[in-house]
Order: C-alpha cells, then sequence, then structure tokens
C-alpha cells in the first residue's frame, strides 16, 4: 500500500478556507484516496473519498491531479469545531480480503477564533 | 441505527493481568477491525475479521493478543498477560459486506486501556 506524506500541522481561523495537501508518489492503479477525521478521544470518521479529478460532499472537496501522486481536501469555512487530526489515506477500494487501513501521523488542524 | 459501539470505555488492569474488550459493529455489518493508536500517533491495523473467521492478522503481535468474532455476539479482542507497552487507545471499526463501493469504515469510540 502507498505511503502518504501530509503536514505535521496547520494553523487557520475561522471562516477561512484550509487545503491540506497529501503526498503519494507510490499510488497504485487501483488504490482510491480517502480522508479520515479525528477529534481527541474519539474514533476517525471518513470525510471524503475519490479516484481522480474532483469530489465534492456536503463536507468537504477533494482535488486529485491527472498524475494522482498528490490530493487536497479542502475545508470551506472552517469553524473552531474543525479543529482536529486530518488522515489520509492510500489503499485498495476492496472487496475481497484487503481490509486494513494504513494511517500516517495525520495532520493536525487548529482552528483559531 | 446505533454506531459502532465498545466497552469498556475505559480499562485498567495491572501488570500480568488480562484484558477484555469488546466491539459491537453497526448492524447489518459483518466486517470488523481492530485499530491500535499510542499518544500523538496514528492508527495501526491490527486484525480484520468476518463472522467466525479471521482475514488478516497481520497487525497482531505474536503472543498474547488474539482476537475473535463469534456467530453471536460481540467482537472480542484479548491481551493477556498485559504489560505497560500495552497502554493505548484500542479501536473497532465495522464495514458492510464485501461488494460496497467503497472502503468506508465506521469507527467506535474506543477503549482506552491503562497498564499500571
Amino acid at each position: 500500500l502507498a505511503k502518504t506524506t501530509q503536514p505535521i500541522s496547520m494553523d487557520s481561523y475561522e471562516g477561512q478556507e484550509v487545503n491540506i495537501t497529501c503526498s503519494h508518489n507510490n499510488i497504485a492503479t487501483n488504490d482510491y484516496i480517502t480522508w479520515y477525521q479525528q477529534f481527541p478521544s474519539q474514533g476517525p470518521r471518513f470525510i471524503i473519498q475519490g479516484y481522480k479529478t474532483k469530489v465534492t460532499n456536503e463536507v468537504a472537496s477533494l482535488f486529485i491531479p491527472a498524475d494522482r501522486k498528490s490530493s487536497t481536501l479542502s475545508l470551506p469555512r472552517v469553524s473552531l469545531s474543525d479543529t482536529a487530526v486530518y488522515y489520509c489515506l492510500v489503499g485498495l477500494n476492496y472487496g475481497g480480503s484487503q481490509g486494513n487501513l494504513i494511517f500516517g501521523k495525520g495532520t493536525k488542524l487548529s482552528v483559531k477564533p | 441505527n446505533a454506531g459502532v459501539m465498545q466497552n469498556p470505555r475505559h480499562l485498567v488492569r495491572r501488570r500480568g493481568q488480562e484484558a477484555r474488550l469488546r466491539c459491537s459493529p453497526m448492524k447489518g455489518h459483518s466486517h470488523v477491525y481492530w485499530y491500535r493508536q499510542l499518544p500523538e500517533e496514528g492508527l495501526k491495523f491490527m486484525v480484520y475479521l468476518q463472522k467466525e473467521n479471521i482475514i488478516d492478522e497481520s497487525g497482531m503481535p505474536k503472543e498474547r493478543f488474539s482476537a475473535e468474532f463469534p456467530k453471536e455476539g460481540p467482537s472480542i479482542l484479548r491481551i493477556q498477560q498485559v504489560v505497560r507497552g500495552d497502554s493505548a487507545a484500542y479501536f473497532c471499526a465495522s464495514s458492510p459486506s464485501a461488494g460496497s463501493s467503497y472502503n468506508e469504515q465506521f469507527f467506535g469510540p474506543g477503549t482506552r486501556l491503562t497498564v499500571l
């Protein structure tokens, strides 16, 4: 499974747009890119997943360039409650036996008033 | 529809005791995963189970750790003869049956194990 690299921490202010970029140079053809969010003392929560180009849901957007060697999670108009650790994961869209997710250290986002 | 449930939320054990962590997946989910998280670290995969079967235990320590997901009842992660290094947060996740469109896993709140 491809290794990911993302910034250890980021600071932002309420109302700003936050973009967190993740590098995954060794991504394989079948790999999907998934982002999870984790608040202190809670389990991670799925945010968004994509394969290429752009994906948008009610929470975030995910931008994936044509070479797929990186991806950017975009959080529009963050609030204090978006303070959390954000994990970028790359792995198989499985239907078989490969089930484990590989988490790096994530990006600790701190949103200030 | 209740989410993934884990109990206990906090567990304190002395060195040498046994720890049993329980996980009830979301209704209709037949795939369960266990992860361990040390402070300031990401989650580390331990084991992947389906009902009555261990599919992938490549992340499980070779000794003292075992997991099961019986036909009836919750999944159990068992740690025998705990040591201080076992102190961590243990998360359980579940997902729908194979064939779902993407690999979204739903996580429980975790069990925080402290070994004295």
